[in-house]
C-alpha cells in the first residue's frame, strides 16, 4: 500500500532563511507522481510542484526547488529566502498510475512558520 | 476562470443527523475527488468521480456516499453523523483522468458535529 511520511511536524525560521521539507514515500507502482501542496490558513490546498517517477532531474522554480531521489524514496522541497507569506502547512502527496481514478495519498504535513 | 466552489462553507449538525455537501468543479473538469481533513488522521481520500462514475473509494464506512451529476457537480452525503465526522471536507477537481494531473482544491466545508 502507498504511504507518505513527513517526519517534520513543524519548522520555525526567520525570514530570508532557507527551509527544506522532507518527504519519504512508499509505493509498489513503478509509475507514480509526487506533488507538493501548500495549505495557508484559509484552508485551500494550493498545488506547488509535481514530479513523475521517471524524471529524477532536480529543478528550481523561482524560490522553490526540489530534490527527488528514487534510491531513497525521498522527495524533498526547499524554499529559498523564506518570506512571511510562506507560513503555511506543506503537504507531500503521492499518486499512483496503477490506481483507479485520481487519488492522492498525503503525508501528515509540515507546518512552516516564518518569523519577520 | 472560476475556481472550485464548495457549499456551504460552514455547517453545524448534531449526532445522528445527515448532511449533504456540494462541490462545483472548475469548468471543463470532469473528475471530482473528496478528502476529509482532521487533526488526528490528516488528509484522507474519500472517493473520486469521473463522468458520473465512482472510480475509487477510500476506507470510510458506508455512511459516507457521493454522487456526480452530468454537469460534473458533485455531492457527498454523510448519514447518521458521529462526533468523529467533525472535519474539513475538501473537494478537488481535475481536468483529465490520469494520476499525473494536479488537483485543484476548493476552500472546503468545515463540518462540526455536536
Amino acid at each position: 500500500a502507498q504511504k507518505v511520511t513527513q517526519a517534520q511536524t513543524e519548522i520555525s525560521v526567520v525570514e530570508k532563511e532557507d527551509v527544506t521539507l522532507d518527504c519519504v514515500y512508499e509505493t509498489r507502482d513503478t509509475t507514480y507522481y509526487l506533488f507538493w501542496y501548500k495549505q495557508p490558513p484559509s484552508g485551500e490546498l494550493v498545488f506547488l510542484i509535481r514530479r513523475n517517477s521517471f524524471d529524477e532531474q532536480n529543478e528550481i522554480s523561482g524560490r522553490y526547488s526540489w530534490n527527488f531521489q528514487k534510491s531513497t524514496s525521498s522527495f524533498n522541497f526547499t524554499i529559498t529566502a523564506s518570506q512571511v507569506v510562506d507560513s503555511a502547512v506543506y503537504f507531500c502527496a503521492l499518486s499512483e498510475a496503477g490506481a483507479a481514478g485520481n487519488k492522492l495519498t498525503f503525508g501528515g504535513g509540515t507546518r512552516v512558520l516564518v518569523k519577520p | 476562470k472560476a475556481g472550485v466552489t464548495q457549499t456551504p462553507r460552514y455547517l453545524i449538525k448534531t449526532r445522528g443527523q445527515q448532511v449533504t455537501l456540494s462541490c462545483s468543479p472548475i469548468s471543463g473538469h470532469r473528475s471530482v475527488s473528496w478528502y476529509q481533513q482532521t487533526p488526528g488522521q490528516g488528509l484522507q481520500f474519500l472517493f473520486e468521480y469521473f463522468s458520473e462514475t465512482q472510480r475509487n473509494k477510500g476506507n470510510f464506512p458506508g455512511r459516507f456516499s457521493g454522487r456526480q451529476f452530468s454537469n460534473s457537480r458533485s455531492e457527498m452525503n454523510v448519514s447518521t453523523l458521529e462526533l468523529g465526522d467533525s472535519a474539513l471536507y475538501l473537494c478537488a477537481s481535475v481536468f483529465g483522468g490520469g494520476a499525473y494531473n494536479e488537483q485543484f482544491f476548493g476552500p472546503g466545508t468545515r463540518l462540526t458535529v455536536l
